[in-house]
């Protein structure tokens, strides 16, 4: 079975500061996403990771991957208030359907 | 083009009652899934589907149903309501299972059984 940890849960930021999210799952994938979702909202789509290495860049955003150890880090630079939302990395299933297993999230706040 | 939409947006229930929770797309998307996103926590796959009239059981599929009639369609049934199953559902879909993208998420349904 499939298993997504992230962490932190929870991390209170101050603007400016950098920081990085964690992602670590469990058996083989070839690829991951981020996602961001607003309170009260939905789920947005931020980046695809397709393979060993891959790095993804998106304003103060950046992703990566190390599948030998089953790792993705979302990093974020000099952070904004913009930024403050709950992160979540999903893993897809490397089966058909394409079905993701996300991890808890990570609600990130950014004070000034 | 509107995407994936789901109605309604929020929902009361008693317990026993039954209802269909509506997810509808415009993109032609293949795939399809419905998840649970409890108070705090992940996203749980409750159904999923790979293409009209092909169904199957996610992660968390006791007390659902799903049909999928057309491609556009991917309704979820909640039979004998009971409090657990409380939590936002959200429709996601999908072009294929080895697309460059992310999900396309509806904007879910709060759904409060009580």
């Amino acid at each position: 079975e499939l298993k997504v940890e992230q962490n932190p849960l929870f991390l209170s930021m101050q603007e400016g500061k950098n920081y990085t999210i964690y992602c670590n799952y469990s058996t083989t994938s070839d690829r991951l996403y981020w996602y961001r979702q607003d309170p009260g909202k939905s789920l947005e789509s931020l980046f695809v990771l397709l393979s060993n290495g891959a790095v993804k860049q998106e304003g103060r955003l950046m992703a990566s991957l190390d599948t030998k150890a089953r790792l993705s880090t979302l990093h974020i630079t000099a952070a904004v208030h913009d930024l403050s939302a709950t992160y979540f990395c999903a893993v897809a299933s490397n089966t058909n359907a394409g079905k993701s297993t996300f991890g808890d999230g990570t609600t990130l706040t950014v004070k000034p | 083009n509107a995407g994936v939409t789901q109605t309604p947006k929020f929902r009361i229930l008693k317990i026993g009652q039954s209802m269909t929770l509506q997810c509808t797309q415009d993109m032609n998307h293949n795939y399809m899934y419905w998840y649970r996103q409890d108070p705090g926590m992940g996203l749980k796959l409750i159904y999923y589907s790979v293409g009209a009239g092909i169904t199957d059981k996610g992660e968390v599929p006791n007390g659902y149903n799903v049909s999928r009639s057309t491609t556009e369609d991917f309704p979820l049934r909640l039979e004998l309501a009971a409090p657990s199953q409380t939590s936002v559902y959200f429709c996601a879909s999908n072009l294929s299972d080895r697309t460059y993208y992310g999900y396309t998420f509806g904007s879910g349904t709060r759904l409060t059984v009580v």
